[in-house]
């Protein structure tokens, strides 16, 4: 079985700052990949960043990055430079390979960027 | 390209009527996902279309909660009859490949639905 738990219900960071939301995962496939999604208000879930658990490279894409630490079973989502558009709620996400394998999320950061 | 399309936007409905959601995934994408979201809870997984076939519906209540994907394209989900518990937003999501580690799911805008 997989899960994946997000300790951090909400989080506030300051505009242009970085802010890092957790996630922790556990599995026993040694095939894994891990994503975050986030979900704006108006409900859309938002693909941002991918990682598999042979990719040797953290993840990036523009301002996210995806700290990768696979002893830990942490791959934590840095977001750099904080917009306002950036709050919203914050999932992490895992799938195992297989033809029948689901993607299954976290219960969600809510971020929250201020002035 | 165009995003996975779904209707209506929001349902309300009384406990033990009937109410059906519909879905069009991005085209060529071969894998069709229902997810439910609770509030303040993550998407869970509901059923797992492959072409017009169902790879995974372990999770689906399937007394009261049926799915299909006609020729492989557009997707209902329907509930009859409804309980208040099933209040929530339903996810439709479509993805190129099956359980490929890379093909991330591209989500809809949901359907939010009330059941009072």
């Amino acid at each position: 079985a997989q899960k994946i738990t997000q300790t951090q219900p909400g989080m506030f960071v300051q505009e242009k700052e970085a802010v890092t939301l957790d996630c922790t995962y556990d599995t026993s496939d040694p095939s894994y990949g891990l994503f975050w999604y986030k979900q704006p208000s108006s409900g859309e879930m938002i693909f941002l960043i991918y990682q598999g658990s042979y990719d040797q490279q953290n993840a990036t894409e523009g301002r996210y990055s995806l700290n990768f630490q696979k002893a830990r079973k942490s791959a934590n989502l840095v977001i750099s430079a904080s917009q306002l558009g950036d709050s919203a709620m914050y999932f992490c996400a895992m799938i195992l390979t297989g033809t029948a394998s689901k993607l299954t999320f976290g219960t969600g950061t809510r971020l929250q960027v201020t002035l | 390209e165009a995003g996975v399309a779904q209707s209506p936007r929001y349902k309300i409905i009384e406990k033990r009527q009937s109410v059906a959601f519909w879905c069009n995934p991005i085209s060529g994408h071969a894998t069709l996902y229902w997810y439910q979201q609770i509030l303040g809870q993550g998407p869970k997984l509901l059923i797992q279309f492959q072409n017009n076939g169902v790879v995974d519906d372990s999770q689906l209540p399937k007394d009261r909660f049926s799915a299909e994907r006609l020729k492989g394209v557009d997707s209902t989900l329907k509930i009859q009859p409804a309980k208040l518990e099933d209040s929530a937003v339903y996810l439709c999501a479509s993805s190129l490949g099956s359980g490929t580690l890379d093909s991330p799911l591209h989500f809809g805008n949901g359907t939010r639905l009330t059941v009072t």
